[in-house]
């Protein structure tokens, strides 16, 4: 089925160790978006993309940073990982004009 | 500014109905959207409705906008408890994109 996929599920990574997370989509959508919700609150944008033109948010932190090398794939680096930056990083996608964004799972990030 | 408010918390018997509600702050939103999201999983998108609709149907969903007011609610009829998940109210101010500004999402809790 075509969707939207994250991964890992599950990443822990070390404090101030790179991690790089992962998202794929078979939609072939134009637009990629990473949104990042930390415990009990609201998921928050990150980034989006319309083909490889990269928006960001004004107060998205610049540890983090994305990549999206073709269609199907975006990555979200997070160049030196805070305990603040432990949450759930959600990827979706949409088509541009059509109001329907598809999530992935999500990937949730542990910082130790 | 952008600023989407939910209550944070609602319980219901099954067979009741369940009425979650949300208010917004900008009143440029295009399009309003109830998400759902189940422990573990991704947002599920399970509704929307237009700014310049008041009122929208869709089996046993039913969306009430009151841009005057700018409040946004969703009942959901004979709830199940398969429906017990928390509900997120959203918005979307840029055309033709799904960069959306979450409220920090309800839980629902169905009892048998």
């Amino acid at each position: 089925d075509a969707m939207v996929i994250q991964n890992p599920r599950y990443q822990v990574t070390q404090f101030g160790k790179p991690v790089t997370l992962s998202c794929s989509q078979t939609l072939n959508h134009n637009v990629m978006y990473w949104y990042q919700q930390k415990s009990s609150q609201a998921p928050k944008l990150l980034f989006h993309y319309y083909d490889k033109d990269f928006n960001n948010e004004a107060d998205t932190p610049d540890n983090f940073q994305s990549r999206r090398p073709n269609t199907s794939f975006c990555f979200l680096d997070i160049r030196s990982p805070g305990l603040g930056d432990a949450a759930m990083y959600l990827c979706a996608t949409s088509r541009l004009g059509e109001f329907e964004a598809f999530f992935g799972q999500g990937t949730r990030l542990t910082v130790v | 500014g952008e600023d989407v408010e939910q209550s944070l918390f609602l319980s219901v018997r099954e067979g009741d109905s369940s009425v979650i509600n949300c208010t917004y702050t900008d009143s440029s939103s295009t399009y309003l959207y109830w998400y759902k999201q189940e422990p573990g999983a991704g947002l599920q998108l399970l509704t929307y409705i237009f700014s310049n609709m008041d009122m929208k149907q869709d089996q046993r969903l039913t969306v009430l906008l009151n841009k005057k007011d700018k409040h946004l609610s969703l009942r959901i009829a004979d709830t199940q408890t398969g429906d017990s998940a928390i509900y997120f109210c959203a918005e979307s101010l840029i055309s033709g994109y799904s960069t959306l500004t979450f409220g920090k999402g309800t839980m629902l809790l169905v009892s048998p």
